[in-house]
């Protein structure tokens, strides 16, 4: 079975940009995953889903600043333009006959 | 624009039930497969019950099998998840979720409620 492993938390400053980790676990590398943003009292967002290819689609309304890229077994999300408005939890998910979810990347920003 | 609202959380005592419903708009529900996912404090996100586009196919984590019931009216454009003998690692904000991808048979949450918070303690 498929494993998503995000590191716990990250930070960065007002202004600046992150680049968040989501990997696949072996084996999987060929993986689709999505990428989803929750925040405090919001309820989650489905920000855009990455390919083995590296290429992306996003969801409605997700400003440009929300980028995604590829390489090997790892999915990434790149924020640039930091705003206070980005801090929140941000999860990877894929399907492989069943929803995985990784354990979530806190961004707190500075 | 898509809407999920869910409704129906609230305290409950360990044994206890609860309905939650989850009212959409903004797409044409009857075509779309619909998730319930839940978040207990302090962890991540975790997938709990879904339901076929007609209503017909049920799914669930095995940790709610037997306790919970996920149903849908298409015609109130509603999904439902009936919460039966409820255990306190229940406790958890529960968020409705459209899906999306059955036509590429990769699938994805493209759009979330803002939860509803279930508590279970005495």
């Amino acid at each position: 079975q498929v494993v998503l492993t995000q590191s716990p938390s990250a930070s960065a400053s007002l202004g600046a940009s992150v680049k968040l980790t989501c990997t696949l676990s072996s084996g999987h590398s060929s993986y689709t995953i999505a990428w989803h943003q929750l925040r405090p009292e919001k309820g989650p967002r489905y920000l855009m889903k990455i390919n083995s290819d590296g290429s992306h689609s996003k969801g409605d309304g997700i400003p440009d600043r929300f980028s995604g890229s590829s390489s090997g077994a790892e999915r990434y999300l790149t924020i640039s333009s930091l705003q206070s408005d980005d801090e929140a939890d941000y999860y990877c998910q894929t399907w492989a006959t069943g929803w995985v979810f990784g354990g979530g990347t806190k961004l707190t920003v500075l | 624009e898509v809407q999920l609202v869910e409704s129906g959380g609230g305290l409950v005592q360990p044994g206890g039930s609860l309905r939650l419903s989850c009212a959409a708009s903004g797409f044409t529900f009857s075509t779309y497969a619909m998730s319930w996912v839940r978040q207990a404090p302090g962890k991540g996100l975790e997938w709990v019950s879904a339901i076929s586009v007609s209503g017909s196919v049920p799914y669930y984590i095995d940790s709610v099998k037997g306790r919970f019931s996920i149903s849908r009216d298409n015609a109130k454009n509603t999904v439902y998840l009936q919460l039966n003998s409820l255990r306190a690692e229940d406790t958890a904000v529960y968020y409705c979720a459209k899906e999306e991808g059955h036509t590429t048979g990769w699938l994805y949450f493209g759009n979330w409620g803002r939860g509803t918070l279930v508590t279970v303690s005495s």
